[in-house]
């Protein structure tokens, strides 16, 4: 069975700060893996999608990593603003189409 | 607008009843979702679509009923609500063809927050 871990579960860091949040899993057998990011009340918003056959994915100031052999994945955040506060997911999606397994996410809180 | 949305946004309701929480997208894609998010457990399947007329059972699908008689629609029914049943729970859809395969990112709704008092 996939299990999808997210550590640490929170975060804190100044604004303007550099920072890398961790997924790993324990099944290299994934389709692709997709990061989103919730904010309080609301639903999930999708960041990027990385392909089992990609390395990485940028979007403006984020940049997804993954290393499937290994079972990590990678979000990294450029200049963190206090927009970016939110919690962070990671999903991986592997063993059929309706098989995407979440983590758990990490909260980050950036301080002006 | 365009995307999923779903109603009510809160709801709360007494142990027995049945209730049912909508969904609807506008992208006309095959797939749809039903999760609920719950502190501890993260976002759990409870039951999943891959077309009109084409339901099947996810991680957690005791209690609850799907239908989907139509492309954009899949309604979420507790047959009788229970208090275990109380959280956020979430719809989501996905594309899949020929040229998007497996890699179609989910989209999500805003959700649903149910209480089962």
């Amino acid at each position: 069975k996939q299990e999808v871990t997210q550590i640490p579960a929170a975060l804190s860091v100044p604004e303007g700060e550099n920072l890398v949040l961790n997924c790993s899993f324990t099944d290299s057998a994934i389709y692709n893996l997709q990061w989103f990011r919730q904010d309080p009340g609301k639903g999930l918003t999708s960041l990027l999608l990385i392909q089992s056959s990609q390395r990485e994915q940028t979007s403006g100031r984020l940049n997804a990593s993954l290393d499937k052999s290994s079972g990590r994945s990678t979000l990294y955040i450029a200049a963190s603003q206090p927009g970016d506060s939110a919690t962070y997911l990671c999903a991986v999606r592997g063993g059929g189409y309706q098989k995407v397994t979440f983590g758990t996410g990490t909260k980050l809180q950036v301080i002006p | 607008d365009a995307g999923i949305t779903q109603s009510p946004r809160y709801k709360i309701t007494e142990t027995g009843r049945q209730v049912t929480l909508m969904c609807h997208q506008t992208w006309s894609h095959s797939y749809m979702f039903w999760y609920r998010q719950d502190l501890g457990h993260g976002l759990r399947l409870i039951y999943y679509s891959a077309a009109a007329d084409i339901t099947d059972k996810g991680e957690v699908p005791d209690g609850y009923v799907v239908s989907r008689s139509k492309t954009e629609n899949f309604p979420l029914t507790l047959e009788s609500a229970t208090r275990s049943q109380t959280s956020v729970y979430f719809c989501a859809s996905s594309d899949v063809g020929q040229a998007t395969s497996y890699n179609s990112p989910l989209h999500f709704g805003n959700g649903t927050r149910l209480t089962v008092t």
